[in-house]
C-alpha cells in the first residue's frame, strides 16, 4: 500500500517551455504532500509544502511565481516550472503523507528535468 | 534553523563487513529520526526509523541514536554490493516536513 505515482519521469525541453509534473497517491488520501528538489550529488532540497484546497507553502529562496503547486485533490498535486531555463534542470521528487504515521513521507519515483 | 550533518564519504567497506553511517542533528526537541537508501538516479527509500534512545534492530540494519549527544547512526552488517547506496539521514519537524542530510555515500566491494 502508500503508493504515490509521479509523471513524467524524465523531461528534455527547450529552454522558455514550461513543464507539469504530476504527483499522485494511488491508495490513500494526502492532506499533505511534499516537493523536492535535488541537484546531482546534493540532498535532497524542500521546495514547498501543499495541503489540499490551500496555497502551498515555500521555503526561503524558492520563487512561488515560477514553481506553481497546485493540490486540488486529496490525492494529486502538480508542480508547473514555468520558463524553464538550464539552471532548473534538476531530480525533481514529490512525496504525500497518509496521516497515519507509519512513515512520515511515501515518496514517487522522481522526475528529471533537463533544460536545452 | 535545523541542520542535519553527515560524512559525504564514500565509505568503502570490503563485502561482508560492517559499515557504519553517522548523523548529528542540531534540533534537542527532534523525536523522530529516519534513514533512507537513495540509489543513483532514483528517489529514496525507507530502510529504518528510530524514536527513543538506544538500539533498533531490523535484519542486517541497526540503527543507534542518542538524543543526548544529537547522534544517530545505522550499522549494515555482512554488507553486500547492493548494498553501494548513498545513505541519507532525515529528521522530522513541523508537519511531517523532513529535514535530510546530505547523504553518505557506501561503497562495497566485492
Amino acid at each position: 500500500g502508500a503508493v504515490v505515482s509521479q509523471h513524467p519521469s524524465r523531461v528534455i525541453c527547450k529552454s522558455g517551455t514550461s513543464v507539469k509534473i504530476e504527483c499522485r497517491s494511488l491508495d490513500f488520501q494526502a492532506t499533505t504532500m511534499f516537493w523536492y528538489r535535488q541537484f546531482p550529488k546534493q540532498s535532497l532540497m524542500l521546495m514547498a509544502t501543499s495541503n489540499e484546497g490551500s496555497k502551498a507553502t515555500y521555503e526561503q529562496g524558492v520563487e512561488k511565481d515560477k514553481f506553481l503547486i497546485n493540490h486540488a485533490s486529496l490525492t494529486l498535486s502538480t508542480l508547473t516550472v514555468t520558463s524553464a531555463h538550464p539552471e532548473d534542470s534538476s531530480f525533481y521528487i514529490c512525496s504525500a503523507y497518509d496521516g497515519t504515521g507509519s512513515q512520515p513521507q511515501h515518496f514517487g519515483d522522481g522526475t528529471r528535468l533537463s533544460i536545452l | 534553523q535545523k541542520e542535519v550533518e553527515q560524512n559525504s564519504g564514500p565509505l568503502s567497506v570490503p563485502e561482508g563487513a560492517i559499515a557504519s553511517l553517522n548523523c548529528t542533528y542540531s534540533d534537542r526537541g527532534s523525536q523522530s529520526f529516519f534513514w533512507y537508501r537513495q540509489y543513483s538516479g532514483k528517489s529514496p527509500e525507507l530502510i529504518m526509523s528510530i524514536y527513543s534512545n538506544g538500539d533498533k534492530e531490523d535484519g542486517r540494519f541497526t540503527a543507534q541514536l542518542n538524543k543526548a549527544s544529537q547522534y544517530v547512526s545505522l550499522l549494515i552488517r555482512d554488507s553486500q554490493p547492493s548494498d553501494s547506496a548513498t545513505y541519507l539521514c532525515a529528521v522530522v519537524g513541523g508537519y511531517s516536513t523532513l529535514t535530510f542530510g546530505k547523504g553518505t555515500m557506501l561503497l562495497v566491494s566485492p
